[in-house]
């Protein structure tokens, strides 16, 4: 089946615009979450969605926030962007049912520049 | 505050030895961990997990260690192949959060 989705792939903004990235998770899969990662400092959570709710959010400012459709698709999206927000943006997902024991599975990313 | 670590950002095996990459967490909490390769622009792809319950899962080369009184786990990849060169991550779950380490950076040498 269809793995994790993202789109686009690679983007250019400049600073203080607003983007919107894309992610279509595996079918069946009602869990989303979305992480940033940026050169030496791993995967930082940004938020999960579960049937459409936000059920964790991780230490970022008001700046990010997501959402995510009946059909299980997400987007996030940042406005006023700055320089440091360059960064590949992941997003995963998993079927998460239950609390522990599930995997979650990753898309190719958004590599986003902020220029 | 880092709660999952991995104090090694690099490591360089030759090819056919062992590969030992290694994990430390501060949150007892954490009841299942996982181990996520990742090439230059894909994303990160699943590789193996473990249970809090268990010491040890094994799946073909690769075999995870779980030593939950040090809150230590490790990734071990034998015998090493050049494929396997790549940026490493542990991740642990606790509840609804999965926390991810800064990765370790493996080169294996043909």
């Amino acid at each position: 089946k269809a793995g994790v989705t993202q789109t686009p792939r690679y983007l250019i903004k400049t600073r203080g615009q607003q983007v919107t990235l894309s992610c279509s998770p595996i079918s069946g899969h009602r869990s989303v979450s979305w992480y940033q990662q940026t050169p030496g400092q791993g995967l930082q959570f940004l938020f999960e969605y579960f049937s459409e709710t936000q059920r964790n959010k991780g230490n970022f400012p008001g700046r990010f926030s997501g959402r995510q459709f009946s059909n299980s698709r997400s987007e996030m999206n940042v406005s006023t962007l700055e320089l440091g927000d360059s960064a590949l943006y992941l997003c995963a997902s998993s079927l998460r049912d239950s609390y522990s024991g599930n995997t979650i599975y990753f898309g190719e990313g958004s590599w986003l520049t902020v220029v | 505050d880092q709660q999952v670590k991995q104090n090694s950002p690099s490591l360089s095996v030759q090819e056919g030895r062992i590969s030992i990459l290694n994990c430390d967490y501060t949150n007892s909490m954490f009841d299942y961990f996982l181990w996520y390769k990742k090439y230059p622009a894909e994303g990160p792809t699943f590789l193996i997990s473990i249970s809090s319950i268990k010491d040890k899962n094994e799946d073909g080369r690769f075999t995870v260690f779980l030593n939950k009184s040090a809150k230590h786990l490790s990734l071990h990849i034998v015998p090493s192949q050049p494929g396997d060169s790549a940026v490493y991550f542990c991740a642990a779950l606790a509840s609804q959060n999965f926390v991810f380490g800064p990765g370790t950076r493996l080169s294996v040498l043909p």
